[in-house]
């Protein structure tokens, strides 16, 4: 597989439910990140990894947990949710985070999201 | 408070016609991207335009960053149905580097009709 694959595609989960998303890169990069994509609100960047340790948590409430046990790799735990937490959850990655020149994050197909 | 604007947030046109759709922020950005999301996927990046005053070609698509670097354009000619998406505009405000976070709009939702 090539460039940066998400599972699962669509998920549906009650508020009670624990379940994770996986993310995961082929590209050989060293940054990782999260995002949120709601309907008529611009994409939220939620976490951001560089070689594996957490750089960046843009207030995300503690019931997103996010793990990156490994450059290639990317979770989200997801915990007692409420539904509006409904959204596309994208995963993406770039060589560097904050390197010496623009990079291009390259997004994965994201996991559509539903809380009931 | 939104810092990228994008407008119009819906375009509907025929298949041949022009357009341009646009990125407005009062903000100084040291780099700007714009992607394309088809529905079901992921952006993916159409071109980073990083001097004020910066135009880049990609086919029938021409960009063009402002000279403060505070907005951008981007020009569609002889729009194609393969061309329908949503266009997000994402600055990054890092100076003197890549980005670190990038601030991204809300998009146009442009649907073009054989």
């Amino acid at each position: 597989e090539t460039g940066v694959t998400q599972t699962p595609r669509h998920l549906v989960m009650g508020m009670t439910n624990k379940k994770s998303l996986k993310c995961e890169q082929h590209l050989g990069h060293n940054a990782m990140y999260w995002y949120k994509q709601s309907a008529k609100k611009p994409l939220e960047l939620m976490f951001v990894y560089s070689l594996e340790e957490r750089v960046e948590n843009n207030s995300v409430p503690s019931r997103f947990s996010p793990e990156c046990p490994n450059s290639s790799h990317l979770f989200l735990h997801l915990h007692t949710l409420q539904p509006e937490d409904s959204a596309l959850y994208l995963c993406a990655s770039s060589q560097e985070w904050r390197g010496a020149s623009p990079d291009t994050q390259y997004f994965g197909p994201g996991t559509r999201l539903t809380v009931l | 408070t939104q810092l990228l604007e994008q407008s119009p947030q819906f375009l509907s046109i025929q298949e041949g016609e022009n357009l341009t759709v646009y990125c407005n922020s009062s903000s100084v950005f040291s780099s700007l991207q714009w992607y394309r999301q088809e529905p079901g996927e992921g952006p993916v990046l159409l071109v980073t335009v990083v001097t004020g005053g910066e135009v880049k070609k990609l086919k029938r698509l021409t960009f063009q960053f402002g000279d403060a670097r505070k907005d951008s354009s981007l020009h569609i000619t002889a729009a194609q149905p393969g061309d329908t998406g949503l266009y997000l505009c994402a600055g990054d405000m890092n100076y003197g580097g890549s980005q670190g976070n990038l601030i991204f709009g809300k998009g146009t939702k442009l649907s073009v009709k054989p």
